[in-house]
């Protein structure tokens, strides 16, 4: 399809391990978002890019996050030494260019162990 | 940085119901959403707006910058419409990425 695609869409890990998360956005979106779902926290934002780079990385909760993306589509979002607490739905979001409309992916459902 | 307050939170309405959900924020944005999430769903993009009013089908949503607050409305509500509705802004101290709302859990019974 033409949306935006998450992989995997769950993930059950172990505290300690490392995860990657994969967005592809819609072809063609230079803007791209990763938010995350908790049942305590709601919907927060974690970092934003326009093209390849990160003008806004303010909501990463810690520096156990990191994210890249590449050729201006795919990104990554990765969790170092997960912890119980990062257990959430992760979604990512892309938008033509900032400040429109955004559209959001399936999420990925990270269960920390 | 932006609060963003809904309310109500849970909403329980009969089908035909003219339904209203509000939302109010607490610092200048340059756009406000209206989302919908379905349980165990994604989430979609209703509305996307800086001024006025939008209508889509049966849903309206409207927003007032002076007041800092939007309203949601849902005319002749039906089952289908049960959902949560997430109020997000953006633009609020220059950044892009939403704030969001705690969501309101709309129930329509036939």
């Amino acid at each position: 399809g033409a949306g935006v695609s998450q992989s995997p869409s769950n993930k059950v890990t172990e505290k300690g391990k490392d995860v990657e998360l994969r967005c592809d956005p819609i072809s063609g979106h230079t803007a791209l978002y990763w938010y995350r779902q908790s049942l305590g926290q709601g919907l927060e934002f974690l970092i934003y890019f326009q093209g390849n780079s990160a003008p806004d990385k303010s909501g990463l909760p810690s520096d156990r996050f990191s994210a890249e993306r590449t050729g201006g589509s795919v990104s990554t979002l990765t969790i170092q030494r997960t912890q119980q607490e990062d257990s959430a739905v992760y979604l990512c979001a892309s938008s033509p260019r900032a400040a429109l409309t955004q559209f959001f992916g399936p999420g990925t459902r990270l269960t920390v162990l | 940085k932006n609060e963003v307050e809904q309310s109500p939170q849970n909403l329980t309405a009969q089908e035909g119901e003219f339904i209203t959900i509000n939302c109010s924020y607490s610092v200048g944005i340059s756009a406000l959403h209206w989302l919908q999430q379905h349980p165990g769903g994604g989430i979609v993009s209703l509305f996307m707006l800086s001024s006025g009013k939008k209508k889509h089908g049966r849903l309206i949503a409207t927003i007032n910058i002076q007041e800092k607050h939007s309203s949601l409305h849902i005319t002749a509500s039906h089952p289908r419409d049960s959902a949560v509705y997430i109020c997000a802004v953006s633009g609020g101290g220059g950044a892009d990425g939403l704030t969001f709302g705690k969501g309101t859990h709309l129930i329509i019974q036939p």
